[in-house]
């Protein structure tokens, strides 16, 4: 089946500090990718849809100067979270779905996550 | 707004007990419905879906969950639990008239007491 693999699974950055996550497609090309975010005890919140070539799309009240997305492959998307603040500290998600195989609206396909603590 | 709601945050049952979890959403028109389960320190996995047809669907592990189009309502279902579905578990709505995006709902502890 469609994998996605996340990098790191978990970090702890100085406060101020940027982290990059990477979201990769193992064995599927993905032109869009999703982020979430997930707070403790909370649900998955969509941050944005990465889109492959072009700008992300961003879910109302989520920064996009501070939560950078870039999809400059069919294979990978990066999160940077920038100036990290110690609220910044969750669970981020990414998802992709497998264009050739899954039809719109078909289950996502989920990394593992990243913990971010932010100190 | 339109929304995905999950009426139980946690419950606690023992093993064998029969297991229910709702789920309700508010969109209209054309929807997908999902069930994610996230074991501890493990990422989401799919437990089922439902596109179209039979509105009672079997998912893995003995799950199903029944679509009822009036109530608006994908509720998940197991007769009988055991201590390994001890989880957290997602119910997940894709609408067309929201974009496709896939929206959640709150979640549902699930502690199964061996």
């Amino acid at each position: 089946g469609a994998v996605v693999s996340q990098h790191p699974s978990w970090v702890i950055c100085k406060s101020g500090t940027s982290v990059k996550i990477e979201c990769r497609s193992l064995d599927f090309q993905a032109t869009t990718m999703f982020w979430y975010r997930q707070f403790p005890k909370q649900s998955l919140m969509l941050m944005a849809t990465s889109n492959e070539g072009s700008k992300a799309t961003y879910e109302q009240g989520v920064e996009k100067d501070k939560f950078l997305i870039n999809h400059a492959s069919l294979t990978l998307s990066t999160l940077t979270v920038t100036s990290a603040h110690p609220e910044d500290s969750s669970f981020y998600i990414c998802s992709a779905r497998d264009p050739f195989r899954d039809r719109e609206g078909s289950p996502l396909h989920f990394g593992n996550g990243t913990r971010l603590t932010v100190t | 707004a339109q929304s995905v709601s999950q009426h139980n945050h946690h419950v606690i049952l023992s093993e064998a007990a029969s297991l229910e979890l709702g789920c309700n959403y508010s969109y209209g028109g054309t929807v997908n419905l999902f069930w994610y389960v996230q074991y501890p320190g493990q990422h989401l996995q799919l437990l089922l879906k439902y596109f179209s047809g039979d509105p009672l669907v079997k998912g893995i592990k003995g799950f199903e969950a029944e679509f009822i189009k009036s109530k608006f309502s994908f509720n998940l279902r197991k007769p009988s639990v055991q201590w390994s579905d001890t989880a957290e578990y997602f119910c997940a709505v894709n609408a067309k008239a929201a974009g496709n995006k896939l929206t959640f709902g709150g979640g549902t502890r699930v502690l199964v007491k061996p």
